[in-house]
């Protein structure tokens, strides 16, 4: 049972450079959400995926962040012009249908602005 | 809005005592759930248990059970025998249904640090 895979695991950059994370959910899954989780704080919900549409967003993303999931496999957050205050985990977590159903987690990609 | 409160910051437990960390939710919504997740040093969101509004038992998982209180809108978490590899961060979780129109998206408190001494 592969679960869910984000690459990659660091990312360390320059202030102001885009960066763009990836998230491999599990196969059957159709549900994808990203989170963004800072030190000592609980995760906070970013944006949703069923199969390829984009059904909700944060208010916390904003229009620097963009995120894809072009055939409703995997998913790519994007974030242009970075900035101190992106520094953070980023989470990716899928699910199938049925409001009992567990999201599972992947392991993240914590981002380090310089 | 909904609204998840982890008043403990930490806790500690000798091993192989029963433990509850608490978990207290507000929302409008008369469907909704509520999830436990682990996350160890290293970093990953291991879920843990799950516990639906119109869910008449407590949930059970192996040595984790939730003490599922509706009126009190509280939903704590009870891990017992603990162990050494049981020491991590517990956030608990809740998804509402929003009037229909959630996704499914979670609501998360701020985590407890649960340590456990040898």
């Amino acid at each position: 049972d592969t679960g869910v895979s984000q690459d990659p695991r660091h990312k360390i950059t320059k202030r102001g450079q885009n960066v763009t994370f990836r998230c491999d959910p599990i196969s059957e899954h159709n549900r994808l959400y990203w989170y963004r989780q800072t030190l000592g704080q609980g995760p906070e919900f970013l944006t949703y995926f069923q199969n390829e549409a984009q059904l909700e967003k944060s208010r916390l993303l904003s229009d620097r962040f963009s995120a894809e999931r072009p055939k409703g496999s995997f998913s790519t957050l994007e974030i242009q012009r970075t900035e101190q205050g992106d520094s953070a985990m980023y989470l990716c977590a899928s699910s199938s249908g049925g409001s009992n159903q567990p999201q599972h987690f992947g392991d993240g990609t914590r981002l380090s602005i310089l | 809005a909904q609204k998840i409160t982890q008043t403990q910051p930490g806790m500690f437990v000798q091993e192989k005592e029963a433990v509850t960390l608490d978990c207290t939710y507000d929302t409008s919504d008369p469907s909704y759930g509520l999830f436990w997740y682990k996350q160890p040093s290293s970093g990953e969101m291991i879920f843990l248990i799950y516990q639906g509004s119109y869910d008449q038992q407590n949930a059970t998982e192996g040595r984790y059970s939730l003490n599922f209180q509706k009126a009190r809108k509280s939903a704590n978490l009870v891990i017992s025998a603990s162990q050494l590899g049981d020491s991590a961060m517990y956030f608990c979780a809740m998804r509402d249904n929003a009037g229909g129109t959630s996704y499914g998206k979670l609501t998360f408190g701020q985590g407890t640090i649960l340590t456990v001494h040898p």
